[in-house]
């Protein structure tokens, strides 16, 4: 069974600051890595995808990727409160999508 | 665009009971998931297709049934249904191809059925 690993948090943030969340993943073949974001009671949305190595920058958010180590992580740069949901790490390898269990954000004010 | 629709969005259910879970997609995916996720919880994977005809196992399959008919549609039964089974259930789609280099796209999710058994 392919694995995702996920640090479950909660993880906890000043307003302002930079949020890093973490996600290990044990299928090499894996060619793209998703992160979701869920808000307690929703269902979850995308929103960073990444596919070759390095980083990939969207707003406030940067994804980096590290295939060597297997390793990819989500920065979030001057974090909100309306940041404060769990946030999934999705990858698909050639398996059905496996998702970590996500880690849980709160942004304090 | 629909996307990802199921139905009911809530139920409550009496211990025995059968119920099915309804599923579908007009995005034309060849993957369909079931995911269940309980309070505080990851998702966890219930069943999955990777087309038409085709079902697999996941991570929590006892107590659940699946079909997949139609490229469309991937319904789930619960039967006889228990305490346990209460949780919220994510039906997603995605699309993957293969070749030298198997990707996905992401999944697209619908937005759940809260499930209670009593």
């Amino acid at each position: 069974q392919k694995e995702v690993e996920q640090n479950s948090g909660p993880l906890s943030v000043p307003e302002g600051a930079i949020a890093s969340l973490n996600c290990t993943y044990s299928d090499r073949g894996s060619q793209s890595f998703f992160w979701y974001r869920q808000y307690s009671g929703k269902s979850p949305e995308l929103i960073m995808f990444i596919y070759s190595n390095g980083d990939k920058e969207d707003g406030r958010f940067t994804a980096q990727l590290n295939k060597a180590s297997q390793y990819v992580s989500l920065l979030i740069r001057d974090s909100q409160p309306s940041d404060s949901a769990t946030y999934l790490c999705a990858a698909p390898g050639n398996t059905p999508l496996v998702f970590g269990k996500g880690t849980r954000l709160s942004v304090i004010a | 665009n629909a996307g990802v629709t199921q139905t009911p969005k809530f139920r409550i259910l009496k211990i025995g009971q059968s119920m099915t879970l309804q599923c579908t997609q007009d995005m034309n995916h060849n993957y369909m998931y079931w995911y269940r996720q309980d309070p505080g919880m990851g998702l966890k994977l219930i069943y999955y297709s990777v087309g038409a005809g085709i079902t697999d196992k996941g991570e929590v399959p006892n107590g659940y049934n699946v079909s997949r008919s139609t490229t469309e549609d991937f319904p789930l039964r619960l039967e006889l249904a228990a305490p346990s089974q209460t949780s919220v259930y994510f039906c997603a789609s995605s699309y993957m191809w293969g070749g030298r280099g198997y990707d996905h796209t992401e999944a697209f999710f619908g937005q759940g059925t809260r499930l209670t058994v009593v």
